[in-house]
């Protein structure tokens, strides 16, 4: 059974510090792996998607990672900001004979202190 | 810009109530989801749908039901709600192919 794990759970920073956070998942025989942002009381946002074909991707001041072989992704954020502060969620997506199922990590909650 | 709207941020329902969330995408996504997400406990999924008419329980789907009549539109239902379905409900859909996953604004459900 899949499953997906970050750490740490949260994470105080001073702003303009440069942070990585983790995601590790159990089976590498996943079909992507997907970024997310949440706001509290709010939605998920995608920040990043990797496709399993590939290394990694870059957006703006995100850039994120994946290495299959070793179940591990991790997104790095440069030059944080308190505008970064949120829960950040991995989600690896599993391919299923009709659909897809995203199974998500518990998420690392961030605060980007001014 | 790509869309999936849920018809209500808040609802606050009384117990036994017939509940329905809506949930609307306008990238013609073939797969629907339906999650729900508790302190402690994350996103757990409850009903996913591949395609018009097709559904596929997920993880917990007791005590909900769904109905996806057409590709754009999928919605949840709680048949006679209860206190412990108290919960943000998020939606979400995924195109042909696997790309990337776009979700609601999430809604609100107080059960009281």
């Amino acid at each position: 059974k899949q499953e997906v794990t970050q750490i740490p759970a949260a994470l105080s920073v001073p702003e303009g510090e440069n942070l990585v956070l983790n995601c590790s998942f159990t089976d590498s025989a996943i079909y992507n792996l997907q970024w997310f942002r949440q706001d509290p009381g709010k939605g998920l946002t995608s920040l990043l998607l990797i496709q399993s074909s590939q290394r990694e991707q870059t957006s703006g001041r995100l850039n994120a990672s994946l290495d299959k072989s070793s179940g591990r992704s991790t997104l790095y954020i440069a030059a944080s900001q308190p505008g970064d502060s949120a829960t950040y969620l991995c989600a690896v997506s599993l391919m299923m004979d009709s659909s897809y199922k995203l199974i998500f990590g518990s998420g690392t909650r961030l605060l980007v202190r001014p | 810009d790509v869309k999936v709207t849920q018809s209500s941020r808040y609802l606050v329902k009384r117990t036994g109530e017939k509940v329905f969330l809506e949930c609307v995408q306008d990238m013609d996504h073939e797969n629907m989801f339906w999650y729900r997400q508790d302190p402690g406990l994350g996103l757990r999924l409850i009903y996913f749908s591949y395609d018009v008419k097709m559904k596929e329980k997920g993880d917990i789907p007791e005590g909900y039901s769904v109905s996806r009549e057409k590709k754009e539109r999928f919605s949840l239902i709680l048949e006679s709600a209860s206190t412990n379905q108290t919960s943000m409900y998020l939606c979400a859909s995924i195109g042909r192919g696997g790309t990337e996953a776009f979700f609601g604004q999430g809604t609100r459900l107080t059960v009281v």
